[in-house]
């Protein structure tokens, strides 16, 4: 079936404007997970999505930063008043379970680009 | 807290030589996984192997291999008969048994030469 996907696939805005980043998980997969990966680095956990449980908030950088998701289905990644400092790639993963050796698997991401 | 060290920044590796990317890491826990991600220019994370703590054995996936060395803390990747698609950023990450959050590495560029 389709593989994780993101969109928009790359995002100028200028400083101080809101960006909202969609993610579409595997249909199935009840966890889903918001990375961000910063120039020459590896990926920054931001927040994790267990089907209707809290999400686990603790990687998120500041209070700018909020996420949703609807159900076991779409989740947005929403940065309000955007700081030259957000500019990275930011991945959004799901998996079947997440305990275990369940894979995850990835989006391509989104590129956010903040001038 | 955990951490996830790979010391190579970039490596380079002729078509149908092998080469071995390492990685390090710091853990108290005794049930964990550890992981490595091949992302080529797409961006797109790929699972390339992984390794439950639990078991001796190192895992194997075709041409890419670990070495598990649980005591030294150590996870190192094998590529044998490297290809020119084998090119990108590999990651190590690592994962706590009851967690579900990826640790990674800042990862190492992999350069495939003709």
């Amino acid at each position: 079936g389709a593989g994780v996907s993101q969109s928009p696939s790359n995002k100028v805005t200028e400083k101080g404007k809101d960006v909202e980043l969609r993610c579409d998980p595997i249909s199935g997969h009840t966890a889903l997970y918001w990375y961000r990966q910063r120039l020459g680095q590896g990926l920054e956990f931001l927040i994790y999505f267990q089907g209707n449980s809290a999400p686990d908030k603790s990687g998120l950088p500041s209070d700018r930063f909020s996420a949703e998701r609807t159900g076991e289905s779409v989740s947005t990644l929403t940065i309000q008043r955007t700081q030259q400092e957000d500019s990275a790639v930011y991945l959004c993963a799901s998996s079947l379970e997440s305990r275990g050796s369940y894979e995850q698997y990835f989006g391509p991401g989104t590129r956010l680009t903040v001038t | 807290a955990q951490t996830v060290t790979q010391s190579q920044p970039e490596m380079s590796v002729q078509e149908a030589e092998t080469v071995t990317l390492s990685c390090t890491y710091d853990t108290s826990e005794s049930d964990y996984y550890l992981f490595w991600y091949k992302q080529p220019p797409s961006r797109q994370m790929i699972l390339v192997i992984r390794q439950e703590a639990y078991k001796q054995q190192n895992a194997t996936e075709n041409r890419f291999s670990v070495n598990f060395q649980k005591a030294a803390k150590s996870f190192s990747l094998k590529i044998s008969d490297s290809q020119l698609g084998d090119a990108a950023m590999y990651f190590c990450a690592y994962r706590r048994g009851s967690n579900y959050k990826l640790t990674f590495g800042k990862g190492t560029l992999l350069t495939v030469n003709p």
